[in-house]
């Protein structure tokens, strides 16, 4: 199985901030790495895929990049609205794999 | 706007069988290039992917779940169920039904773009 090691697992932030999420394959996975916020009581929403593509929808604060098996998630100036929990997700094999999250919180 | 709705016991026994059926509205679960997806999450904790069905029949699931869980299809009701038998304490969790689009033809990107509410099935004698 293609094991997904996120970093941290909690962070506080303060609005405005620069917040960086780090998402770290076992394996190589291409670039078959979407990233997820969800908020409390509330399902997951797409965010970026293929690890630096912004959903329609979401705002330009927020990109993505791969350094080899390595993905980060950026939050160029934290909002309000933000404050949430990131999952990374792999889908390049059959059997797919969700990070174990980060929290972001005040 | 397509809409997914998960249902099914909210209470289930230890040992017994957890069903679940997502219905789908305003699209069709016969479409190509879409898979359609069961993922839990345990109280607490992060998400867990259990399985899907894809566009061409073919099911896969987490292995760690895969001797116990069963995904189909009903297109004539259009809507997608998950059967996962002989639970335990641990299986308690919110589970979500989602459809996965093909975001990239040329590498099959699949994406997780369409979610259920969610809904809690606690593990209980």
């Amino acid at each position: 199985d293609i094991q997904m090691t996120q970093s941290p697992s909690s962070l506080s932030a303060s609005v405005g901030d620069r917040v960086t999420i780090t998402c770290r394959a076992s394996q190589s996975v291409g670039n078959y790495l979407n990233w997820y916020q969800q908020k409390p009581g509330k399902a997951p929403k797409v965010l970026i895929f293929a690890a630096s593509s912004l959903q329609s929808g979401v705002p330009s604060r927020f990109s993505g990049s791969k350094y080899g098996t390595d993905f980060t998630l950026t939050i160029s100036s934290l909002q309000p609205e933000d404050f949430a929990t990131y999952y990374c997700q792999q889908t390049y094999s059959p059997t797919w794999t969700f990070g174990q999250g980060t929290r972001v919180e005040v | 706007q397509l809409q997914l709705q998960e249902s099914g016991p909210g209470l289930v026994k230890p040992s017994e069988t957890l069903s679940l059926t997502c219905t789908v509205s305003s699209g069709s679960i016969s479409s190509t290039n879409y898979y359609w997806a069961w993922i839990r999450q345990p109280p607490g904790k992060g998400l867990e992917w259990i399985g899907y069905f894809s566009d061409s029949g073919n099911t896969y699931y987490n292995p760690s779940l895969k001797s116990r869980v069963t995904i189909s299809l009903d297109t004539s009701k259009n809507h997608f169920s998950l059967r996962l038998s002989s639970v335990t304490a641990a299986d308690t969790a919110v589970y979500y039904c989602a459809r996965a689009g093909e975001y990239n033809i040329l590498t099959g990107l699949m994406v997780l773009d369409h979610w259920g509410q969610g809904t809690l099935v606690t593990v209980s004698s």
